[in-house]
C-alpha cells in the first residue's frame, strides 16, 4: 500500500458528461501529480500541484482541470467527455516537488474511466 | 519521437536473469528511475540512480547507466514468477521549476516456469 488513495476505482459515464476524480496523498506529502495511462499514449503527465498551487503543467486538455485543497487532497475534473478520454488516471504524491531533482513518486491504484 | 523508449515485451524463464533496456533523451536528467506496475495496481518505485553513477546494486536488482549513450538498464537476477509485471523507466525532466518524471511506455516482463 503506497498510502495514496484514489476514488472511485471505476467510473463509467457517457460522452458529454463531467466527472470528478479524487486523490488523497500520503500523509506529509505536499505535492500531487496526475497522470493519464492509455494504450496508445502510455503514461502521460497531466499536472502537478504543490501545497495548493499549480506547479507544472503537462499534456492536459483545456476540458480538464484540477485543484489541490488546503487539506492537500486533490481533484481532477474532466468535462465534455469523449470516447478517447477513456483511460486509467493515476494520482501520485511526493514529499517536495519544488524543484528537487530526486522526485520519488508514490502512486495510487488509479481510477479506471470508461466513457461510453 | 518519445523521450523515453523501451521495448514492449520480454519473456524469460524462471531462474534466469532479465535485462530490461531503456534509452532517454534529456541529457540534463539528474536521476533516472525504474518503477514496477503489477496488475490492478499503481506504479511502485523499485530503484533509482544518480546520473554521476555508472552502476547501482540493490539485492537482485542491478541498474547500469551509460550516460554517453543515454542508455539505462535494469537487470533482475534469479527472476521469479512474482517478478512478472510492467517495468517503467523514467527520467526526471525539468518543467516549470519542478522535475517531473517522464515515463517510457513500459516493458511487460513475462516469467514462465
Amino acid at each position: 500500500d503506497s498510502g495514496v488513495t484514489q476514488t472511485p476505482k471505476h467510473l463509467i459515464t457517457a460522452t458529454g458528461q463531467r466527472v470528478t476524480l479524487r486523490c488523497s496523498p500520503r500523509s506529509g506529502d505536499l505535492s500531487v501529480y496526475w497522470y493519464q495511462q492509455s494504450l496508445d499514449q502510455g503514461l502521460q503527465f497531466l499536472i502537478q500541484y504543490y501545497n495548493g498551487e499549480e506547479r507544472a503543467k503537462g499534456n492536459i486538455l483545456e476540458r480538464f482541470s484540477a485543484q489541490q485543497f488546503p487539506d492537500l487532497h486533490s481533484e481532477l475534473n474532466l468535462s465534455s467527455l469523449e470516447l478517447g478520454d477513456s483511460a486509467l488516471y493515476f494520482c501520485a504524491s511526493s514529499v517536495e516537488g519544488r524543484g528537487q531533482t530526486n522526485e520519488k513518486l508514490f502512486f495510487g491504484s488509479g481510477t479506471q474511466l470508461s466513457v461510453l | 519521437g518519445e523521450d523515453v523508449e523501451q521495448s514492449l515485451f520480454l519473456s524469460v524463464r524462471e531462474g534466469d536473469s532479465s535485462v530490461i533496456n531503456c534509452t532517454y533523451t534529456d541529457s540534463s536528467s539528474t536521476y533516472l528511475y525504474w518503477y514496477k506496475q503489477e496488475p490492478g495496481a499503481g506504479l511502485q518505485l523499485l530503484t533509482y540512480i544518480f546520473s554521476n553513477m555508472d552502476m547501482k546494486q540493490d539485492q537482485r536488482l542491478t541498474v547500469l547507466l551509460n550516460k554517453k549513450d543515454k542508455h539505462l538498464s535494469l537487470r533482475i537476477a534469479d527472476t521469479q514468477t512474482g517478478d512478472s509485471a510492467i517495468y517503467f523507466c523514467a527520467e526526471g525532466t525539468s518543467s516549470g521549476g519542478s522535475y517531473i518524471p517522464t515515463f517510457g511506455r513500459g516493458t511487460s516482463l513475462i516469467v514462465h516456469p
